[in-house]
């Protein structure tokens, strides 16, 4: 079955940076996209960043781009997020989550599975 | 950026009524649209996709309609696991965007 496994998840100070981990488990980890989203505490969920199946292009949400930055090592099927430049408004449970689709003709990007996820506290 | 806006925001039910869940975007995702369930302490879980098909294992009580701008979920005959939180998500286009949520509660 498919699983998910985020973990680096912690306390860290604004404007340091921080980096997740996503091991993933159950399905071709080459052949699918992974994306993160991320919850605030209380709040609804926000889109962070997606990378396709291959590492060849990204798409980040406006709140992180160029602060933070996806990537992927398929020969450890583990999917990451480096985090730099920490804001208080960063604090949230950071969801890995698998794209539905399979290979590079995609209509659209949506989750079909996801993980439990970590929490990222980013305060003084 | 489509904007989703969902409604209402809380929805009070008894088991064994129905619910209707609106999901409506700033502009036409043409059915790119999913539905998703969050429980309390749980990560979401895919219910519909493509705005009206039900993704593996989700009862029929469950069903989506809509195109265009406006989209609807109905829970036909509420279970006391269906109390929960719903998103729906557009994926016409980059950014990726969520509604805010409707929490369905027990009335």
């Amino acid at each position: 079955q498919v699983q998910l496994v985020e973990s680096g998840g912690g306390v860290v100070q604004p404007g340091r940076s921080l980096r997740l981990s996503c091991a993933a488990s159950g399905f071709t980890f080459s052949t699918y996209g992974i994306h993160w989203v991320r919850q605030a505490p209380g709040k609804g969920l926000e889109w962070v960043a997606f990378i396709s199946f291959d590492g060849g292009s990204s798409q980040y949400g406006d709140s992180v781009k160029g602060r933070f930055s996806i990537s992927r090592d398929i020969s450890k099927n583990t999917l990451y997020l480096q985090m730099n430049s920490l804001r208080p408004e960063d604090t949230a449970v950071y969801y890995c989550a698998k794209d539905y689709c399979s290979g590079g003709t995609c209509y659209g990007h949506y989750f079909d599975y996801w993980g439990q996820g970590t929490l990222v506290t980013v305060s003084s | 950026e489509i904007v989703m806006t969902q409604s209402p925001a809380t929805l009070s039910v008894s088991p064994g009524e129905g619910a209707t869940l609106s999901c409506r975007a700033s502009q036409s995702v043409s059915s790119r649209l999913v539905w998703y369930q969050q429980k309390p302490g749980q990560p979401p879980r895919l219910l519909i996709y493509t705005a009206s098909t039900r993704a593996t294992a989700v009862p029929a009580r469950f069903s989506g309609s809509g195109s265009g701008t406006e989209y609807t979920l109905t829970i036909s005959s509420l279970q006391s696991e269906d109390f929960a939180v719903y998103y729906c998500q557009q994926y016409s286009d980059w950014p990726l965007t969520f509604g805010g949520g409707t929490k369905v509660e027990i009335e």
